[in-house]
């Protein structure tokens, strides 16, 4: 099955920087990679996804980029503000069960 | 508004005593799932159904049950619950998994089994 790792585990950046999360996957067949926000006390939300066809994928300050070939994606987030402060998730979609695995998550800490 | 909706919120019980957290979506979504979330493991598949009446195993199956009797609610039964059943549980639901639509989900039950 499918097996997703994220880094890092916490990250801290001043307000006006720029995040970048990373995760890799074990499934070369995996086609589809979203991103989820959570806020405390509510569920993850997407923010954005990628499919296997494209190698990058922007949404105004959120980036998603894709590296098939070495396995692995990355959300970049810039000029962060301090309501991107939030926990993140990353997740690929395990062909054969035709579920997300996710990663561990993030704790994204924009300090103002 | 187009929501999952998962009860109760929160959620104190002793080992082996039933019970039951319900969910429900309004938005015709065929596919329902239930994920449990603990520090550093993300997020854990725990059952999944793809439409009426087809459910089928995640990842963490045991000791936990589903049924999906309507397209809508698609409730989570502990039948006996032990401590390491303690855990932030959530519903979601899309459109289909074929076309890897957006999973949407509720906000989550934060279960205590003492």
């Amino acid at each position: 099955g499918e097996n997703v790792e994220q880094h890092p585990s916490t990250l801290s950046v001043q307000e006006g920087d720029s995040a970048v999360i990373k995760c890799t996957y074990s499934d070369s067949a995996s086609n589809y990679f979203p991103w989820y926000k959570q806020e405390l006390g509510k569920g993850p939300q997407l923010i954005i996804d990628i499919r296997s066809n494209v190698g990058e994928k922007k949404d105004q300050r959120i980036a998603v980029t894709l590296n098939k070939t070495a396995k692995h994606f990355s959300l970049h987030i810039t000029e962060t503000q301090p309501e991107d402060s939030a926990v993140y998730f990353c997740a690929a979609m395990d062909t054969g069960r035709r579920a997300l695995t996710f990663g561990s998550g993030t704790r994204l800490q924009v300090q103002p | 508004e187009a929501q999952v909706t998962q009860n109760p919120r929160y959620l104190i019980t002793v080992t082996g005593k039933k019970l039951t957290v319900t969910c429900s979506q309004n938005m015709n979504h065929e596919y329902m799932s239930w994920y449990r979330q603990d520090p550093g493991l993300g997020l854990r598949q725990i059952y999944y159904s793809m439409n009426v009446e087809v459910t089928d195993k995640g990842d963490v199956p045991e000791g936990y049950k589903v049924s999906r009797k309507e397209k809508r609610n698609f409730p989570l039964i502990l039948e006996s619950p032990s401590p390491n059943q303690t855990s932030l549980y959530f519903c979601a639901s899309s459109f289909d998994r074929v076309r890897n639509s957006p999973l949407h989900f509720g906000n989550g039950t934060r279960l205590t089994v003492t």
